[in-house]
């Protein structure tokens, strides 16, 4: 079956403007989950859902980050005002369950902010 | 506190020789949960393995092996005639029984050389 969807896969952006990342989880799943990946280093929870509830959001760095999933299936990750440290790879991963249930992750959307 | 390490920034091999990737957790929970997972340069985690803490019996799957010792709060990957497509970033992480991230180490580069 499909698994674990990202888009865009590559994002540009100016100091200051907004994006918005997505993740279509793999059919089913009932957990989602964000985590940010610097470049050499492991990837770093952002937040979780289950379903369309956000249980978890301890790890979003600033309330600039702010991310949604509103019919329990795809999620949007939207950074407003974007700083250059906000340069990474923005990963999603969903899993049947929830933790400690396996994470299935998808490719990643590379964002780079100049 | 929840902590993985993975002392090996960067391995590199000659082709069919073996390669063992070292991953020593820390966790305050009885239960918990370790993931073995490969990044290849396209990006996608690609899940290997995961073992609960109450198993300390060793897998073995093809030429993967994973040797978890709780005495010493390891979780060790051996790749045995290890091949080119090896060659990924590889990363051990950790999930307690009541949280919902993971905890990811900070990855072993492995180069296969042919």
């Amino acid at each position: 079956g499909a698994g674990v969807s990202q888009s865009p896969r590559y994002k540009v952006a100016k100091r200051g403007q907004d994006v918005a990342l997505r993740c279509d989880p793999i059919s089913g799943h009932v957990s989602l989950f964000w985590y940010q990946q610097a470049l050499g280093q492991g990837p770093e929870f952002l937040t979780y859902f289950q379903n369309e509830a956000q249980l978890d959001k301890s790890g979003l760095p600033s309330d600039r980050f702010f991310a949604e999933r509103p019919e329990g299936s795809v999620s949007t990750l939207k950074i407003q005002r974007t700083q250059q440290e906000d340069s990474a790879v923005y990963l999603c991963a969903s899993s049947y369950t929830g933790s400690p249930d396996t994470q299935y992750f998808g490719p990643g959307t590379r964002l780079t902010v100049l | 506190a929840q902590k993985v390490t993975q002392a090996q920034t960067e391995i590199s091999v000659v082709e069919k020789e073996d390669v063992t990737l070292d991953c020593v957790y820390e966790t305050r929970d009885t239960t918990y949960y370790l993931f073995w997972y490969k990044q290849p340069p396209s990006g996608e985690l690609v899940f290997l393995i995961r073992r609960n803490s109450f198993d300390e019996q060793n897998e073995i799957s093809g030429r993967y092996s994973w040797n978890f010792q709780k005495s010493t709060s390891s979780f060790n990957f051996t790749i045995t005639a290890s091949q080119v497509v090896d060659s990924a970033v590889y990363f051990c992480a950790l999930s307690g029984n009541t949280g919902n991230q993971f905890y990811f180490g900070t990855g072993t580069s492995l180069t296969v050389i042919p």
